[in-house]
């Protein structure tokens, strides 16, 4: 079992949608983070998040520490917001502990 | 200011050459990391450098692998007699230093495939 996991792994949906992705962990954090990496392959970093909530722009990213669990949600989605995302964890080093991502489809 | 780049975006080579990956870091980021991306593979640490050292190459799958960092700055991942399982996109990230309270930014990847 890996030590972060994302659900769903492919997510398809319609331009407008509210979108949630999943990230469950068993080891303890420091932090969590968002990215999302577009067909390109580059990766930008969308929250680091320790407790609670942040948003930005349409996004927001929660998480529970004592469920170890993280949501990213996507409000109005759109067709640029097809990517893949991926949940990250900080875990007492300077690694990051990676999820397998979730492949976003937003069909207009 | 500039983000973390990487060259070449693209490189296709013969199996058994040599390739050279080049990374250049946040200028004052200490820290930089390389990792690896294999087709619908989730990310997969190879090295971290804090300054010029290498102390964590726990990452890197074989022999045939090596990387270096000079003047605290631009790092180059080399790989020897390439083979055709290292195709994948290779990706460098450098943060302000090596503790987990501070965000890694990413480069924008090199897609090395071999033929």
């Amino acid at each position: 079992k890996n030590e972060v996991e994302q659900s769903p792994q492919n997510l398809t949906a319609q331009e407008g949608e509210f979108i949630t992705i999943n990230c469950s962990y068993s080891v303890g954090i420091s932090a969590l983070h968002w990215l999302q990496q577009h067909p390109g392959g580059g990766i930008v970093s969308l929250f680091m998040l320790s407790s609670g909530k942040k948003k930005h722009g349409r996004l927001i990213a929660t998480i529970n520490i004592q469920e170890k669990h993280s949501s990213l949600h996507i409000t109005a989605s759109h067709p640029r917001d097809s990517a893949v995302y991926i949940c990250a964890a900080s875990s007492g080093t300077y690694k990051y502990i990676f999820g397998t991502g979730t492949r976003l489809k937003v069909l207009a | 200011g500039a983000g973390v780049s990487q060259s070449p975006s693209n490189k296709v080579t013969e199996k058994g050459k040599d390739v050279e990956l080049r990374c250049d870091p946040i200028s004052g980021h200490t820290a930089l990391y390389w990792y690896r991306q294999s087709l619908g593979q989730g990310l997969e640490f190879l090295i971290y450098f804090q300054g010029n050292s290498a102390p964590d190459k726990s990452g890197l799958p074989s022999d045939r692998f090596s990387a270096e960092r000079t003047g605290g700055s631009v790092s180059t991942l080399t790989i020897q007699r390439t083979q055709q399982e290292d195709s994948a996109v290779y990706l460098c990230a450098s943060s302000l230093v090596g503790q987990e309270t501070y965000e890694q930014y990413f480069g924008p990847g090199t897609r090395l495939t071999v033929t």
